[in-house]
């Protein structure tokens, strides 16, 4: 098993709908996630942090169940730029200091 | 204030040359990541840097890659003898501080594009 799984996609949006995939964990110690999204052909960049049980910013929410071992990310009243790819990545351990595992991204494409 | 800065933007390799990728993190940032990612695939880890101090390149994926990070800020990956595999593009992050498990916001600059023919 992966130790980051997400579904690839693409899930196709219509604007101003709602939309929310997941990502799942194997690393039971994880104590903060990140979402980073990814326009085609540019460089990740933060989107949310969670270090508790979630978090919100205006339309994107997070939920984490550590019981479960996923996270979830939710984007409400869709926008065509909300349109790329959502990458999930667990923080690591004090085990591995540095090394962060990407689940390989869930595209969205929000259509007029 | 500049970001991570990546150079070349685009590189075309034969098989067999070698190359050498640059990065230039954050000014101050204490932490550099490399990684290499394939089409329709997250990011990859390669290695880190805590300072010049590369602390982790278990995911070097062979003899051939190496990463340097001499002084503490610029770094270099190096790739020997290329192979038609190692076509990707290599993201260089950085983060402000050295914090366990990664548990900050990286930095990504905007990659470079190895192409190996």
């Amino acid at each position: 098993r992966k130790e980051v799984e997400q579904d690839p996609g693409p899930f196709n949006v219509p604007e101003g709908a709602t939309v929310a995939f997941n990502c799942t964990y194997s690393n039971s110690a994880s104590q903060s996630f990140f979402w980073y999204r990814q326009d085609c052909r540019k460089e990740p960049k933060l989107l949310m942090s969670v270090y508790s049980s979630g978090n919100e910013d205006g339309r994107f929410t997070a939920q984490l169940n550590r019981a479960s071992q996923y996270i979830s990310l939710l984007i409400r009243d869709s926008k065509l730029s909300d349109s790329a790819t959502y990458l999930c990545v667990p923080s690591g351990t004090t085990d591995s200091w540095g090394k962060l595992q990407f689940g390989a991204g869930t595209q969205v494409v929000v259509t007029p | 204030g500049a970001g991570v800065s990546q150079s070349p933007r685009y590189k075309v390799a034969k098989r067999g040359q070698d190359v050498a990728l640059r990065c230039d993190p954050i000014s101050g940032h204490v932490s550099l990541f490399w990684y290499q990612q394939a089409l329709g695939q997250g990011p990859e880890f390669l290695t880190y840097f805590q300072n010049e101090a590369q602390l982790d390149k278990s995911g070097l994926p062979s003899d051939r890659f190496f990463a340097e990070r001499p002084e503490g800020s610029v770094s270099t990956l190096k790739i020997q003898r290329t192979q038609k595999e190692d076509s990707a593009v290599y993201l260089c992050a950085s983060s402000l501080l050295g914090m366990a498990g990664g548990s900050e916001e990286q930095y990504f600059g905007p990659g470079t594009r190895l192409t190996v023919t």
